[in-house]
Formats: structure tokens, sequence, C-alpha cells
């Protein structure tokens, strides 16, 4: 099963908004809206940021703000700021009931 | 709290067995899937699969079916994953995570991950 398609780089400058777009197929999203976005910074776990497309956990920034439009998720990042940097990894449920996650973006702060 | 704490790093020859274990604790053990997270040095997550505490009953990505075996100690909250013949690409970290899934679904809480290297 291949991962998720998401740029491998992305950055921005403090203050600026960034978005990281991940791509699969139909199957891949199984037509749930079961994607959530995760950062993880070096050394460290994963840490789910948003879940169900657009849904933020307690205590996650308002900041962190999710879409899907057609088979393509997006996770936005405002206001950026040099904690945000890290790798973001989005996953998602699949049609056979399996799950997989994205090929990983790099957040660089400027 | 909940917490998810994995065994410590394995250092393994090819061809060897291996088991690595994640203890939970702070929640109701058979009320929530345990995951497993292969990442590779400098790479990405890839899922393996999950197990269901409350029956053992597992569900295994193509990718890894057959090469790993998912099961779990309800008495003591564990979780392990293990193998029977390592390869040289089995090499990564090793993270255990919980997922929720009633009306929403994801990955709530990680272990802190367990560090595989094989190598002869």
């Amino acid at each position: 099963q291949s991962a998720l398609t998401q740029p491998a780089s992305v950055s921005g400058s403090p203050g600026q908004s960034i978005t990281i777009s991940c791509t699969g197929s139909s199957s891949d999203f199984g037509g749930y809206n079961y994607v959530s976005w995760y950062q993880q910074h070096p050394g460290k776990a994963p840490k789910v940021m948003i879940y169900d497309v657009s849904y933020r956990p307690s205590g996650i920034s308002n900041r962190f703000s999710g879409s899907k439009s057609g088979n393509t998720a997006s996770l936005t990042i405002s206001g950026l700021q040099a904690e945000d940097e890290a790798d973001y990894y989005c996953s998602s449920y699949t049609s056979t009931s399996t799950l997989v996650f994205g090929t990983g973006t790099k957040v660089t702060v400027l | 709290e909940v917490q998810l704490v994995q065994s410590g790093a394995e250092v393994k020859k090819p061809g060897e067995s291996l088991k690595i274990s994640c203890k939970s604790s702070g929640y109701s053990f058979t009320s929530y899937s345990i995951n497993w997270v292969r990442q590779t040095p400098g790479k990405g997550l890839e899922w393996m699969g999950r197990l269901d505490p409350s029956d053992s009953n597992t569900n295994y990505s193509p990718s890894f079916q057959g090469h790993v075996t998912m099961s779990a100690d309800k008495s003591i909250t564990t979780a392990y994953v293990q193998w029977s013949s390592l390869k040289a690409s089995d090499t990564a970290i090793y993270y255990c995570a919980r997922r929720v899934c009633n009306i929403n679904c994801y990955f709530d809480y990680w272990g802190q991950g367990t560090l595989v290297t094989v190598s002869s």
C-alpha cells in the first residue's frame, strides 16, 4: 500500500501561513472523514494536531486547521512560530480497514 | 494519566527473534486498540497493524502481514510485537499508539518508541 503524498518540505517566515497538502486515491480516504495530522519533533513521538479532517484536540492552538476536498486533505498553520518547526504527517483510514500515513513534510521556519 | 511505556532499545543479529512490549496504564486497556507504527531512520511513519486487546483480534498492513505478530496480555495491560527472524531492513524505531475510535478516530497517545537495530 502506497503512502499518501505530501510535499517533502514547506517553509515560511514567522507570522506567515503555510499549507501542507496530503493527496491520495479515493480508496486511501475510504469515503470516511478519518483524516488526522501529526506533528513530530526530532527524537520525539508524534503528536496529534488535527483529527477527523478539521477537529483540534484540547490544548492544540487554533493556529492549526484542517480541511479536505476530494482526495486531498490539507493542514494550514497560521501565524507561524519557531516552535512549529517539525515534521508533519497526515494519516487516513482506508477502504480496506487499514491505515496509511503520508510521506511526511518538514516545516522550516525561516 | 494515560501512559504507554515501551521496552528499551535492542540490538540483534539477522535471523534472530525479538519481542518488544508496550505497557499501558491510566485507562481501561481493553477499550482501545493498540497500533504499531514503524519509523525507519530518517524516513516516515508506516502503520504496521492493530490489535484489539479485548479479544486479541488483529489487523495487519499487507506490508507487514506474515513478518510480525502482535499480541497482548490483558492481565498486565501490555501489548507486544514480535519477529521470528529479523532482517537488517527491520532496523527502525517502533512506536505503539492508542487509537480512540468512537465517533472520532485518531491516535491520541503514543509510546516513547523502541529502537531496534539489526546488524551482523
